[in-house]
């Protein structure tokens, strides 16, 4: 079956400490997106790639790094300057602009718990 | 800047009735997609419906259904036979696309409560 991997479902770490949360899809998407959600806001988007080994900031960028070297996969690196990194986090895949459907396709999220 | 607003945080319907959950959007862009999700309480996001802007005809389906007026830049999303299934986080959300930028923007959310 299609679709898009996170893991873990749930992780707690100190604060100070790096960590990556994993999203791997097998759509064949090109595109890929990492949001955050917390209680009362929408989505919002912190990178996202529409190619392998190219991404742009969203609007949340700082204190978060990603890599895309492969088109299935897209970690995310929440680091230790992230100031409230306690959040929902969810990563999404779809086609690339002019390329099919366009909806998103999200996976079970990940709940980071950072003390 | 491109924004989606949802104006209602939280809905009640009864079950086997009708609601509709408002969205009005902001874009420059003369081609564009919106789209409803839905979020259970277990956090998967499900897509609902999808409309292209270039397409006059409201998209329909099933039970759901979609009220879009261009002009006035409305995107409304309407529940018929409301089931306790559909209990849930309801996101609006529009492609934000311009020169190198292909993102998504979506509104805060409306919780709908299904009473039985």
């Amino acid at each position: 079956d299609g679709g898009i991997t996170q893991s873990p479902k749930y992780l707690f770490r100190k604060e100070g400490q790096n960590v990556t949360l994993s999203c791997e899809q097998n759509l064949n998407h090109d595109a890929m997106y990492w949001y955050r959600q917390d209680p009362g806001q929408g989505l919002r988007l912190i990178y996202y790639s529409q190619i392998v080994n190219d991404f742009q900031k969203g609007d949340i960028a700082e204190g978060y790094s990603v890599s895309r070297e492969k088109k299935e996969s897209f970690p995310l690196t929440v680091t230790s300057a992230q100031k409230n990194p306690t959040a929902f986090y969810l990563c999404a895949s779809s086609a690339r602009a002019g390329q099919g459907a366009l909806e998103q396709y999200f996976g079970p999220g990940t709940r980071l718990t950072v003390t | 800047a491109q924004t989606v607003t949802q104006s209602q945080p939280e809905m009640s319907v009864q079950e086997a009735e009708t609601v509709t959950l408002s969205c009005t959007y902001d874009t420059s862009e003369s081609d564009y997609y919106l789209f409803w999700y839905k979020q259970p309480p277990s956090r998967q996001m499900i897509l609902v419906i999808r409309q292209e802007a270039y397409k006059q005809q409201n998209a329909t389906e099933n039970r759901f259904s979609v009220n879009f007026q261009k002009a006035a830049k409305s995107f409304s999303l309407k529940i018929s036979d409301s089931q306790l299934g559909d209990a849930a986080m309801y996101f609006c959300a529009s492609t934000a696309w311009g020169p190198g930028t292909y993102k998504y923007i979506f509104g805060t959310g409306t919780r709908l409560k299904v009473l039985a």
